[in-house]
């Protein structure tokens, strides 16, 4: 099983500010997404970070919101850029080897 | 746009009983059937995993599979305080990313 650490664990941001969140996986793995978990609600898929390449990305998240770097198999970075109140969620980094593993997920607010 | 379907609950259970979980998934081509179970504050923790039709057993847990109906179940048998908890349905295609459900709320009471 692949075990992942994600950074921070949880920030107070100030609108029209970015913050920066890393996953650090423990074995080289494929298959990395980025996921957000609004208040009491699902994971929503917000893209696939593709190692050697630009992410993939679901409908209504783009990538000048929501920049996303893979510079190699066993890290990933998601920025959130100019946040509003709105973006307050947790978000949450995933890896599949032969099942999903989820990273202790980032608490983000912002004031 | 691929779905997958499940009833917010709560659910609510006496110890000792049996909860029953249901799920519904709209794309055909879903390969792989997930549970995650997820405290509150918590990262989602997967409960259990299934591939084919049928059922599988886990303990207290059994899932049930029917790709014809496009359905897939979380039984939980002797239900306990403990298992209180949002449990999320989801579904995949191979090398794909998982589509979660919205989650059942799941309340056991003693």
């Amino acid at each position: 099983s692949a075990v992942i650490s994600q950074k921070p664990s949880r920030d107070i941001c100030q609108r029209g500010t970015s913050l920066t969140i890393q996953c650090q996986v423990d074995s080289q793995v494929t298959m990395m997404f980025w996921y957000r978990q609004q208040p009491g609600q699902s994971l929503t898929l917000i893209a696939t970070a593709n190692q050697g390449s630009e992410a993939t990305y679901e409908s209504g998240f783009v990538i000048d919101k929501f920049p996303i770097s893979r510079p190699n198999l066993t890290f990933s970075t998601l920025t959130v850029s100019n946040m509003s109140p709105e973006d307050s969620s947790i978000y949450l980094c995933s890896v599949w080897d032969r099942e999903a593993f989820f990273g202790q997920g980032t608490r983000l607010t912002v004031v | 746009q691929k779905e997958v379907e499940q009833n917010s609950g709560p659910l609510s259970v006496p110890e000792g009983a049996i909860a029953s979980l249901n799920c519904t998934y709209s794309d055909r081509g879903s390969q792989s059937f997930f549970w995650y179970r997820q405290y509150s504050g918590k990262s989602p923790e997967l409960i259990m995993s299934i591939y084919s039709n049928g059922d599988k057993e886990d303990g207290r847990f059994t899932a049930q599979l029917n790709k014809a109906s496009q359905y897939v179940s979380l039984l939980i048998r002797d239900s306990q305080p403990s298992d209180s908890a949002t449990y999320l349905c989801a579904v995949n295609q191979a090398g794909t990313a998982l589509i979660f459900g919205k989650g059942t709320t799941l309340s056991v009471s003693s």
